[in-house]
């Protein structure tokens, strides 16, 4: 049973236009969440991350939210890019689970 | 950000070949990991050390080995490669400490003809 879903698999945007990829997790424990990007036949590139006693966390263009009732969180990228075209991991660990990712949503950002 | 590195990038072997995947970290993190990957899935761990001779198997059952005799290197052995061991493999470090964050090397590409 996955514990970290991200329940679409791709997402187109203009450029310029905001790029929500959203995330849902089951684990209660989970209190660390984590997003990656990854570019074909590279490793995931670390994004953001956002403890569960925050709801949101910034850093440029990247914001995550986090809505521990609903066990969901959203990264936000505005603008959007086409060099933000990749794939998306949404990953979150706790308690003793190690890091549990999703399966990833790929954005393409057309010009 | 650490510097992590994979050799090799992409390999074509037959079946019944004994491989070993090399990664390397130079930040000195005493954690590291393997995962695997096939395109559209997530990421599985297959396999942890949390320092000099730790090993710990991770929640996909395989049939790969590794070693940690040195911090900074953590290979990954497939005794006799099968077509189901055709994946990419990511080797990821992180600091000792709680909730760090994994860095990622760049990955190897495995076929297994």
């Amino acid at each position: 049973d996955q514990q970290v879903k991200q329940n679409s698999p791709s997402l187109s945007v203009q450029e310029g236009r905001i790029s929500i990829l959203n995330c849902d997790y089951t684990n209660s424990m989970f209190d660390y969440f984590l997003w990656y990007k990854k570019y074909p036949a590279e490793g995931p590139t670390f994004l953001i991350s956002i403890s569960s006693i925050k709801d949101k966390n910034e850093d440029g263009r990247f914001t995550v939210f986090l809505n521990k009732s609903a066990k969901h969180l959203s990264l936000h990228i505005v603008p959007s890019q086409p060099g933000d075209s990749a794939v998306y991991f949404c990953a979150a660990e706790g308690g003793n689970t190690p890091l549990v990712f999703g399966k990833g949503t790929r954005l393409s950002v057309i010009a | 950000e650490a510097d992590i590195y994979q050799t090799p990038r992409y390999l074509v072997i037959g079946t019944g070949k004994k491989i070993t995947l090399e990664c390397s970290q130079t930040m000195g993190h005493d954690k590291m990991y393997w995962y695997q990957q096939d395109p559209g899935m997530e990421l599985h761990l297959i396999h942890y050390s949390y320092g000099v001779n730790s090993t710990e198997k991770g929640d996909l059952s395989s049939e790969s080995t590794v070693s940690r005799i040195r911090t900074e290197h953590f290979p990954l052995t497939l005794e006799s490669a099968r077509p189901s061991h055709t994946s990419q493999y990511l080797c990821a470090s992180s600091e000792r400490g709680f909730r760090e964050t994994q860095y990622f090397g760049p990955g190897t590409r495995l076929l297994v003809l």
